[in-house]
């Protein structure tokens, strides 16, 4: 079983719709939670970091935490084609990091 | 966020040749780390650099193959060597100002092997 495992998609919007990525973890010793945004030919973006459960916003952009349930949700709201990239969860013990395979999306005009 | 400057960005090699790529860091960041990325799988770890010592490398990755330098605390390369088709991916190089800490990436480099 991986560590992290993350629906690859591709996932196809229309623009201003609700996003919803998702990933799952088994590794109840992971501390913090983080997104990053990729697109094509671009190194990763840090979008969102938490290490807590609950709801993070940051404008359009919210990140759940459920540890009990491990599992870890990224939504955008109104999608914008500006959004159009992979996004990866990641997780952290404080020293190693894990990845998710990315899910690529891409919101229509 | 700290800063972190790859290069090249890309590029194509021939077989058997090596290819050497440069990041240079922001001095917030004292942690640098080589990853590798190839569709459809998750970031690898290749090594830990190390300043002014050996990296650390992970399963499946050797110095001879892969070797690091870090000679100051904000400059490190990354050189692939002995070039295969294999070795067709996007290598990233990352870093953090401590544990417990943000993990930024550079712009990353594609490598395509002919």
């Amino acid at each position: 079983q991986k560590e992290v495992e993350q629906d690859p998609g591709p996932l196809s919007v229309p623009e201003g719709a609700i996003v919803s990525l998702n990933c799952t973890y088994s590794n109840s010793a992971f501390q913090y939670f983080m997104w990053y945004r990729q697109y094509s030919r671009k190194g990763p973006e840090l979008l969102m970091y938490t290490y807590s459960s609950g709801n993070k916003e940051d404008g359009r952009f919210t990140a759940q935490v459920d540890k009990s349930s491990k599992y870890i949700s990224l939504f955008i709201r109104d999608s914008q084609p500006s959004d159009s990239a992979t996004y990866l969860c990641a997780m952290s013990t404080g020293n190693q990091f894990y990845f998710g395979t990315g899910t690529s999306l891409t919101v229509i005009p | 966020s700290a800063v972190i400057s790859q290069k090249p960005s890309r590029d194509i090699c021939q077989r058997g040749t090596s290819l050497t790529i440069q990041c240079q860091v922001d001095s917030q960041v004292t942690m640098m780390f080589w990853y590798r990325q190839q569709p459809g799988q998750s970031l690898t770890l290749i090594a830990t650099a190390n300043q002014g010592s050996e990296a650390t490398y992970e399963s499946g990755f050797v110095i001879d193959k892969f070797p690091i330098s870090r000679p100051n605390l904000t400059f490190s390369t990354l050189t692939v060597s002995n070039l295969s088709p294999e070795d067709s991916s996007i290598y990233l190089c990352s870093g953090r100002t401590a544990v417990n800490e943000k993990l930024f990436f550079g712009s990353g480099t594609q490598l395509s092997v002919l």
